[in-house]
This record gives C-alpha cells, sequence and structure tokens, in this order.
C-alpha cells in the first residue's frame, strides 16, 4: 500500500505570512499533483510535477518534487485570504490495469485578514 | 468543455430507499472515478471505470453499486445505505494517459437518515 503523509494537518495564519506544506512518501510515483478544494466543491488541479527536482512557480504558489520523487513540498508567499482551503498532495501510479492516485491527508489552510 | 457535472447536489434519503447518483463529462476521458469524502479528510477512492469497464473496486459494500451506461457517463445506484454512509460523493475523470491528471465535479452531498 502506497501512503502520503501531508504536513500540517492544520496552519491557520495572518494574511502576508508565508508557509510551507509537506507530502511525504516511502514510495516514488510516477507524478505526484496538489489540488486546492474549498468548502462544499471538489478539488481543483493546481500543478503536476513529474522530474525529481523539478520546481513549478503558480503565481505566489512554488510546488518542488524531490530528488527521488517521493516527496514534495509546497510554499506559499504572502499568503491571502483566498489561499484558505483544503490542500491535498497526490501521487500517481499504475495498480493492476488502472491508474490510481493515491491522496495525502491533506492541510488545512485558514489564512486571516 | 472542461466541466464534469454532478445531479444531484444534495439528497437526503432513508436507509430503505433507492436513489442513484449521477456523473457526466465532455471532455472525451476514458477514466472516471467514484470517490467518498468525509468533512476535513481526503477522497477515498471506491471505484474506477477504464474504458467503460470496471477496473477497480476498493472493497466497497455491495450497498452502492457503480454503473457506465457510456464512456461520458457514470453512476453510482445506492441502496439500503447507513447513516455512516453520509459524505460528499466526488466523481472524477481523466485521459489516464500520461499524468492522470483528474477534473472532479462539485460533487453530492448525501445524508442518510
Amino acid at each position: 500500500t502506497q501512503l502520503l503523509e501531508q504536513s500540517p494537518q492544520f496552519l491557520s495564519i495572518q494574511e502576508g505570512e508565508n508557509l510551507t506544506v509537506y507530502c511525504n512518501s516511502s514510495s516514488v510515483f510516477s507524478s505526484l499533483q496538489w489540488y486546492r478544494q474549498e468548502p462544499g466543491e471538489g478539488p481543483v488541479l493546481l500543478v503536476t510535477v513529474v522530474t525529481g527536482g523539478e520546481v513549478k512557480k503558480l503565481k505566489r504558489l512554488t510546488f518542488q518534487f524531490g530528488d527521488a520523487r517521493k516527496d514534495s513540498s509546497l510554499h506559499i508567499t504572502a499568503a491571502q485570504p483566498g489561499d484558505t482551503g483544503l490542500y491535498l498532495c497526490a501521487g500517481d501510479a499504475l495498480v493492476g490495469s488502472a491508474r490510481q492516485l493515491t491522496f495525502g491527508s491533506g492541510t488545512q489552510l485558514t489564512v486571516l485578514p | 468543455d472542461t466541466e464534469v457535472t454532478q445531479t444531484p447536489k444534495h439528497l437526503v434519503m432513508g436507509m430503505t430507499n433507492k436513489k442513484s447518483l449521477k456523473c457526466e463529462q465532455h471532455m472525451g476521458h476514458r477514466a472516471m472515478y467514484w470517490y467518498k469524502q468525509k468533512a476535513k479528510k481526503p477522497p477515498e477512492l471506491m471505484f474506477v471505470y477504464s474504458y467503460e469497464k470496471l477496473s477497480i473496486n476498493e472493497s466497497v459494500p455491495s450497498r452502492f453499486s457503480p454503473e457506465c451506461p457510456n464512456s461520458s457517463l457514470l453512476n453510482l445506484h445506492l441502496h439500503a445505505l447507513q447513516p455512516e454512509d453520509s459524505a460528499l460523493y466526488l466523481c472524477a475523470s481523466s485521459q489516464e494517459r500520461v499524468f492522470n491528471e483528474q477534473f472532479f465535479g462539485p460533487g453530492t452531498r448525501l445524508t442518510v437518515l
């Protein structure tokens, strides 16, 4: 069974602060994705990282894939209340004949104005 | 069209009722998924359909019965549910080619009385 551990589980910060969310596994994934989910909605894909050591930026969000493709991090600079939500990492792997995402436990981020 | 639609948005049912959840996508995706999500938790995979065939069933109780009438539609038939089955049910689809990036619908909020 492939597991993804995500930390921290909960994070409450003031607007303007920086934060980092970590996603760790003992398994290698072909790719790793980050999603954000707002209350009452489905998760929305933010980014996919594929290559070990890869860094991708999406405005104030920076995503990094570990060299061994087992871990990833999400860094948010100058957080804003609109960043509030549940952040989920997900590793992609082939299970039997179908591709399957393994989700991390999630980080509930609250950015206070 | 990059949208996954789900109906109904909300559903309240008794333990003896039979109901169905519906999911539709017109992105030409060949893989479709059902997830169950409890509050503040990550989505839990229930079923995977790949090319309209059930390829993964994650030991889900038989009171949940999936159906894939065609490549654009996915149903989840519900019968004799328990109160602990109350959750957000998410449908997703993906091209499943390279990165398995999944597009999620908004979900059906199910309450079992």
